[in-house]
């Protein structure tokens, strides 16, 4: 009965190709949220949905593109994988309180 | 065994001591607070918040002090276990749709 789910878990591709990760939450949250962890284990905020409506846009490449089908799926596409991606990519959500719910992590390995 | 800022981001403790990880956050508007506890391979893990209008708050063998004066968080942990080794996170709410602002990270490692 996972709170925060995102799949795969773990993701190994080439260079170049287009991926995507999922996420669902049934915790009934407003705000959906994706985290970038890297190497060093820094917590770096990527996009944020309230209600559908993107509201935080880091300056992340547009390569990256997150997608809501409704309030409690936020997907996250990749086009034209590069090395530096390579990192654990993490979905939370948060309720009216601000404290987020983290997902077990998608761990990417770009070759 | 006591963690001076974000320099260290190790921190290495016998088993049954108390461990103190320390945070400086950076935005004096800052009205939340959450430490996160993160094991290997897995996501972060809430572990308690304060709210900028307290300066301490007491959990289940934790306990987080606020400094609002000089931007300062730390997070006690007593009697430290095994089971608590993992990266400790300390994070900010600025407020607005910005979501949470988290801090680099300390290890603890708990020594037999």
């Amino acid at each position: 009965d996972t709170a925060v789910s995102q799949t795969p878990k773990y993701l190994v591709t080439q260079m170049g190709n287009d991926k995507s990760i999922k996420c669902e939450q049934n915790l009934g949250h407003d705000t959906m949220y994706w985290y970038k962890q890297d190497s060093k284990k820094f917590l770096k905020i990527m996009f944020s949905y309230n209600n559908k409506e993107l509201i935080i846009n880091e300056t992340v490449p547009n390569r990256f593109s997150p997608k809501s089908p409704d309030k409690a799926h936020l997907n996250l596409h990749i086009n034209s994988l590069e090395l530096g991606d390579s990192a654990v990519y993490f979905c939370a959500s948060s309720g009216p309180g601000g404290e987020l719910f983290f997902g077990e992590g998608s761990r990417l390995t770009v070759l | 065994g006591e963690n001076v800022g974000l320099h260290l981001p190790t921190l290495s403790v016998q088993e049954g001591d108390n461990s103190i990880i320390n945070c400086a956050y950076s935005n004096s508007a800052s009205d939340y607070f959450i430490w996160y506890k993160q094991e290997s391979g897995k996501g972060p893990q809430f572990i308690i918040d304060i709210r900028s209008n307290m300066d301490k708050r007491q959990g289940q063998r934790v306990t987080v002090l606020l400094n609002k004066t000089v931007k300062h968080l730390s997070l006690q942990i007593a009697a430290t276990q095994p089971g608590d080794s993992a990266v400790y996170f300390c994070a900010e709410n600025r407020g607005g749709a910005d979501g949470l602002t988290f801090g680099k990270g300390t290890h603890l490692i708990i020594q037999p």
